[in-house]
């Protein structure tokens, strides 16, 4: 069947650090990939996006990678900040069925 | 803020009431969605409006009835719930309802609903 997943449900960094958050997809098809962030008593938020034509986007302080090969998809926040406290969730949207499906989000937690 | 602002932000019912939650979009949008999300789950896609016309129905129990009355405004009415109903509840917008296309989902704050 098809399943997103993230490898940890809870991150821990310290602020100044850099973040990478995983995310493992299991449909090959699954070609439009996107990051959404979750503040507590908030909705979810876009970051970012890529399809897989490509391996690398950048955003402001943050990058997605896509590696098909092994199916992974990860998320890289730069000089992690208190407000950077979220769930983060990825997504992904094969090209049969063109529906989105969505992990079950890591926490991150950023320590002072 | 997002531009999609849901109501009531919490809710309490017992089992035997009909209650209702709203969602609003100032966003010009066209396609509109209601999800569920439980602790420890993904996100799951429960209703699609698009041009106030239901587009999926993602095999949800009677007990939830949605309602489109424009593009502007979605609801979700319940009645006879059961306590694993319990969730946070997220109304979403989009421009026409294709993600697949890049379209961007923007979400409301959600309703938190405890069934009792």
């Amino acid at each position: 069947g098809e399943s997103v997943g993230l490898h940890l449900p809870t991150l821990s960094v310290q602020e100044g650090d850099n973040s990478i958050i995983n995310c493992a997809y299991s449909n090959s098809a699954s070609d439009y990939f996107i990051w959404y962030k979750q503040e507590s008593g908030k909705g979810p938020q876009f970051i970012i996006d890529i399809r897989s034509n490509m391996d690398k986007r950048q955003g402001q302080r943050v990058t997605v990678l896509l590696n098909k090969t092994v199916k992974h998809l990860s998320l890289q926040i730069a000089a992690t900040q208190p407000g950077d406290s979220a769930v983060y969730f990825c997504a992904e949207i094969p090209g049969n069925t063109g529906k989105l499906i969505f992990g079950q989000g890591t926490t991150l937690q950023v320590k002072p | 803020e997002t531009g999609v602002t849901q109501t009531p932000r919490h809710l309490v019912m017992g089992m035997t009431n009909k209650k209702s939650l709203k969602c609003e979009q100032h966003l010009g949008h066209n396609a509109m969605y209601w999800y569920k999300q439980s602790a420890k789950k993904p996100l799951e896609l429960m209703f699609v409006y698009n041009f106030k016309e239901q587009t999926e129905n993602n095999s949800v129990p009677s007990r939830f009835s949605p309602e489109c009355p424009n593009s502007s405004h979605l609801f979700l009415h319940l009645h006879t719930l059961q306590p694993e109903d319990s969730a946070l509840y997220l109304c979403a917008s989009s421009q026409t309802g294709q993600a697949y296309r890049g379209e961007k989902l923007f979400f409301g704050s959600g309703t938190q609903l405890s069934v009792l």
